[in-house]
């Protein structure tokens, strides 16, 4: 079974300073792994995913996450946030095929002016 | 990207009554449909797998004469909370796949139910 794991509940970043949301995961075979973004009683937004290719991933908002297949890692980063980055952060997993996405339990971002 | 509509965005609803909330593909054809249950502050939790013209298939320990699921075309998805009771109250989140091939879920922007 698929399992994504964020280790945080909370990070908080000055604005302009660099971010990071830290997500491992397991999977069998190879991960379809994902990122998205959740605003106060909204649904979720797509961020970026890996599928296959190269390992830095980039997507919207200016984020990119990094595949780390020895470490089974896909962390967010952004190089300078912004105040308005501040939401709640999913990783997901799939395998392949038409399979639901399991999600971690969400990291609030916080940045603080 | 693909837009999923969902409706109503807030329900408001006595104790014993039933709930039905809609999710459409509104630009592409969705084949199988995802309900999520999200309880505040928590993560994201599935409650079933829905399929256009066949039964959904549920989660462990999803109620299915509870939350009955109707997948009758490529663009709708129903989900009916039947008898609800306040612990149902909850924030529900529809999702479809664009491709099995490109991976990514596209996601409605959630139905809050409240049960008095």
């Amino acid at each position: 079974a698929q399992s994504v794991a964020q280790p945080e509940d909370q990070v908080n970043v000055a604005e302009g300073n660099p971010l990071t949301v830290k997500c491992t995961y397991s999977v069998s075979g190879n991960p379809y792994l994902f990122w998205y973004v959740q605003y106060p009683n909204r649904g979720l937004q797509f961020l970026l995913k890996y599928i296959t290719g190269d390992n830095l991933v980039k997507g919207s908002y200016g984020f990119e996450a990094e595949f780390n297949k020895s470490q089974t890692s896909f962390h967010l980063k952004k190089p300078s946030a912004l105040v308005s980055d501040s939401a709640l952060y999913f990783c997901a997993v799939r395998g392949a095929g038409n399979t639901p996405l399991v999600f971690g339990k969400g990291t609030r971002l916080s940045v603080i002016a | 990207g693909a837009v999923v509509s969902q409706h109503p965005s807030r329900v408001i609803c006595k104790s014993g009554t039933s709930v039905k909330i809609e999710c459409r593909s509104l630009d592409f054809q969705a084949t199988t449909m995802f309900w999520y249950r999200q309880f505040p502050k928590q993560s994201l939790m599935l409650m079933a797998t829905s399929n256009e013209g066949s039964k959904a298939t549920y989660e462990q320990g999803v109620e299915k004469d509870k939350f009955l699921i109707n997948h009758a075309s490529l663009t709708l998805s129903t989900l009916t909370v039947t008898s609800a009771h306040p612990e149902d109250s909850s924030f529900y989140i529809c999702s479809a796949s664009l491709s099995v091939n490109t991976g990514e879920l596209f996601f409605g922007e959630g139905s809050r139910l409240t049960v008095l």
